[in-house]
């Protein structure tokens, strides 16, 4: 079956500072898409950058960027110059090509610091 | 004002009682999608559509119902079956059915069931 893993359920990070989100995921597929999505105190879910499997060069979206190491199945988000509206969970998510079904992980709250 | 409605955004039910969420796009997308978020848990999906008067179970449609008779409406019945219908629920879109295309999502439904 399909996972998503994030294994760090908080993360804290200073105003202007860089910070990275862990996500690994479990597929025996070789094509697929990898999401990081934003969900602030609202509960909004906002897509923050998305990457697909077979292009090796990482996404970057402004000052958020991923890590992309497909033979380790990791897909890890950086934000750099944090910002305080940076706080919200982030869930990272996969979807195979042939398939509607988002797989999330569980997520990882982040706090951002003055 | 494009967008995806969901109402009413807190709902309270006795124990029971059969609920129904509601859920509107003015995006013409395709496809519409029904999560349930609980804490720690990540989104799991409920029920899906990719076209009018069709859709599939998701991972957790036990208990629970949909219909998709009109493009811009798709709303999900939580039956008296559902056994912990207590949580929060997200309803998202998607342009086109499978893809790179990113999954748009409303403001959700927090559910109580007393």
């Amino acid at each position: 079956a399909q996972t998503v893993t994030q294994s760090q359920p908080e993360m804290s990070v200073q105003e202007a500072e860089t910070v990275t989100l862990s996500c690994t995921y479990d597929t025996s597929e070789s094509d697929y898409y990898l999401f990081w999505y934003k969900q602030p105190p609202s509960r909004q879910m906002i897509l923050v950058i998305r990457q697909e499997a077979y292009k090796q060069q990482n996404a970057t979206e402004n000052r958020f960027s991923v890590n992309f190491q497909k033979a380790a199945k990791s897909f890890s988000l950086k934000i750099s110059d944090s910002q305080l509206g940076d706080a919200a969970m982030y869930f990272c998510a996969y979807r195979t090509y042939n398939t509607d079904k988002l797989i999330f992980g569980t997520g990882t709250r982040l706090q951002v610091f003055p | 004002d494009g967008g995806i409605t969901q109402s009413p955004k807190y709902l309270f039910r006795k124990e029971g009682q059969n609920v129904t969420l509601s859920c509107e796009q003015n995006l013409n997308h395709d496809a519409m999608y029904w999560y349930r978020q609980d804490p720690g848990q990540g989104l799991r999906l409920i029920y899906y559509s990719q076209i009018v008067n069709d859709f599939q179970k998701g991972d957790i449609a036990e208990g629970y119902s949909v219909s998709r008779e009109k493009k811009e409406s798709f709303p999900l019945t939580v039956t008296s079956a559902q056994k912990n219908p207590t949580a929060f629920y997200l309803c998202a879109t998607q342009p086109g059915g499978s893809g790179y295309n990113e999954q748009f999502f409303g403001p959700g439904t927090r559910l109580t069931v007393l």
